[in-house]
C-alpha cells in the first residue's frame, strides 16, 4: 500500500529536549515536505526536499532542521524545542513529474506538545 | 508570493442541502493547481477535488464541484446533498508549477463545516 508514515503520532516533551519526528514514504517520490498546522493559519511549509541531499527552507524554518540521506526518509529535527513549536505536523511527498503536481500524499500527522 | 484566503471560519448546512465554501487567492502566475482538502476529526488530509488553472471546465467529483473564476482568482467548493460525514475542516490550497517554490502547497486558514441532522 502506498503510504507516508510518521512517528511518533503523539509526543509531549519539555523545552530544550531534542527530538526527531520520522517520516518515511514507500512510493519512491523525489519530493518531500514538512508542514505545521496551527489554528487560524492553515498549514505552512517548514522545509522541503527535492531529492537525496537536496533540502531547502520553506516559509517557517526557524527552530527546525531536516536531512535527506535516503530517498524514502525525511526526518524533522527540533534541536531545542520551545512552546511555540507546539503544533500538528504533517509530512508529505509527491513525485517530481508533471502528473505529480496534481496530488500530494500526506502522512497521518504528529501532534506535538512542548511544555 | 502566493496567498490563499478563506473568509468563512465556520459554515453550517442542513443534511441533504447544498453549501458553498469560498476561497480566493493571489498570484501573478498563469498556470497552477488549486485544491480542496478535507480534514475530519482524525486529522487526516483527504484530497477532495483539484483544478488546473489552464482548464476552463470546472472540476467535479460526485457531490463536490468547484466554481473556478480565474480572472477573479476565486475557487469555491460546492457540496451538494450534504451528509453527516461531510462535517470537517476544509482547506483551499494553491500549488505553483514553478519549481523555484519547491512544490509547495500554500493553504488557506480553513473553514469548519458543520452538518445538522
Amino acid at each position: 500500500e502506498a503510504q507516508v508514515t510518521q512517528n511518533p503520532r503523539y509526543l509531549i516533551t519539555v523545552t530544550g529536549k531534542k527530538l526527531t519526528v520520522t517520516c518515511s514514504q514507500n512510493m519512491n517520490h523525489e519530493y518531500m515536505s514538512w508542514y505545521r498546522q496551527d489554528p487560524g493559519l492553515g498549514l505552512r511549509q517548514i522545509y522541503y526536499s527535492m531529492n537525496v541531499e537536496v533540502t531547502d527552507k520553506g516559509d517557517v524554518p526557524e527552530g527546525y532542521k531536516v536531512s535527506r540521506k535516503e530517498k524514502r526518509n525525511f526526518p524533522l529535527i527540533l534541536e531545542s524545542p520551545s512552546p511555540n513549536q507546539t503544533s500538528l505536523y504533517f509530512c508529505a511527498s509527491n513525485p517530481r513529474d508533471r502528473a505529480g503536481q496534481e496530488t500530494q500524499y500526506f502522512g497521518p500527522g504528529t501532534r506535538l506538545l512542548v511544555l | 508570493a502566493q496567498t490563499v484566503t478563506q473568509s468563512q471560519p465556520e459554515m453550517s448546512v442542513q443534511e441533504a442541502e447544498t453549501v458553498t465554501l469560498s476561497c480566493t487567492y493571489d498570484t501573478s502566475e498563469s498556470d497552477y493547481y488549486l485544491f480542496w482538502y478535507k480534514q475530519p476529526p482524525s486529522r487526516q488530509m483527504i484530497l477532495v477535488i483539484r483544478q488546473e488553472a489552464y482548464k476552463q471546465q470546472n472540476a467535479t467529483e460526485n457531490r463536490f464541484s468547484v466554481n473556478f473564476q480565474k480572472a477573479a482568482k476565486s475557487f469555491s467548493l460546492k457540496i451538494s446533498d450534504s451528509q453527516l460525514g461531510d462535517a470537517a475542516m476544509y482547506f483551499c490550497a494553491y500549488r505553483s508549477l514553478d519549481m523555484e517554490y519547491g512544490n509547495k502547497l500554500v493553504f488557506g486558514a480553513g473553514t469548519i463545516l458543520r452538518v445538522k441532522s
